[in-house]
């Protein structure tokens, strides 16, 4: 089994600043890494696939990067709205498909 | 669009079984890989199976197998899971989520249903 490794657990990042969440493969997964975002009482949402490949209607402060263990999702300048909690997926080898623990981004 | 719509929440007594409900619009049924994924109160998420609803193939976790049944009617549109001999770590919101074109199983999930509570206690 792939494991995901999220880091940090919790971010405290001030609107308007940089919020940058790193995940970890414990094997290579190639590109096939997805970055989900998560609100409260919501179902996940897809913001990044490929590593990289915004889904439609992701803004462009989005921003994944990486391949093969270390990967980054990115947020330019944070908005109100982006203060959720995030996953990385590994779709590489499965099963089974594995996620990361998640990090939650908060308000500083 | 794209639309997963799942039932409503559950309450069942431990050594039940439970049967949640995924109906798929906005998209061929049979052409797209259905997963399942459960996330316990205040946890990660957890990836339980895949099928194929055409044809009905399946693949679980090993956590589960022996447990869980995914089944899918193509008549409705709607993927079923199936999990039996409830305890109390059952207790999660089981989603439902859209794969990839049947044939590409190395893909995102996009996207998910509403989510289902099931809430195992005595």
């Amino acid at each position: 089994e792939i494991v995901m490794t999220q880091s940090p657990a919790t971010l405290s990042v001030s609107p308007g600043e940089r919020a940058t969440v790193s995940c970890r493969a414990s094997q290579s997964v190639s590109s096939n890494l997805a970055w989900y975002q998560q609100k409260p009482g919501q179902a996940p949402r897809l913001l990044i696939y490929g590593a990289s490949t915004r889904a439609t209607g992701i803004p462009a402060r989005f921003s994944g990067s990486g391949s093969g263990t270390d990967f980054t999702l990115t947020i330019s300048s944070l908005q109100s709205e982006d203060f959720a909690v995030y996953y990385c997926q590994q779709y590489n080898k499965w099963p089974p498909y594995t996620f990361g623990q998640g990090t939650k981004l908060e308000i500083k | 669009q794209v639309q997963l719509v799942q039932s409503g929440t559950e309450v069942k007594k431990p050594g039940a079984s439970v049967k949640v409900s995924c109906r798929a619009s906005g998209h061929t049924f049979t052409t797209y890989y259905m997963h399942w994924v459960r996330q316990a109160p205040g946890q990660g998420l957890e990836w339980m199976g895949i099928i194929n609803p055409s044809g009905g193939s399946t693949s679980y976790a090993q956590k589960f197998q022996g447990r869980v049944t995914m089944t899918s009617d193509t008549s409705t549109s709607t993927v079923y899971m199936e999990l039996i001999s409830l305890r109390s770590d059952d207790t999660a919101v089981y989603y439902c989520a859209r794969g990839g074109i049947t044939g590409t199983t190395r893909c995102w999930f996009d996207p998910w249903g509403q989510g289902t509570l099931v809430t195992v206690s005595s």
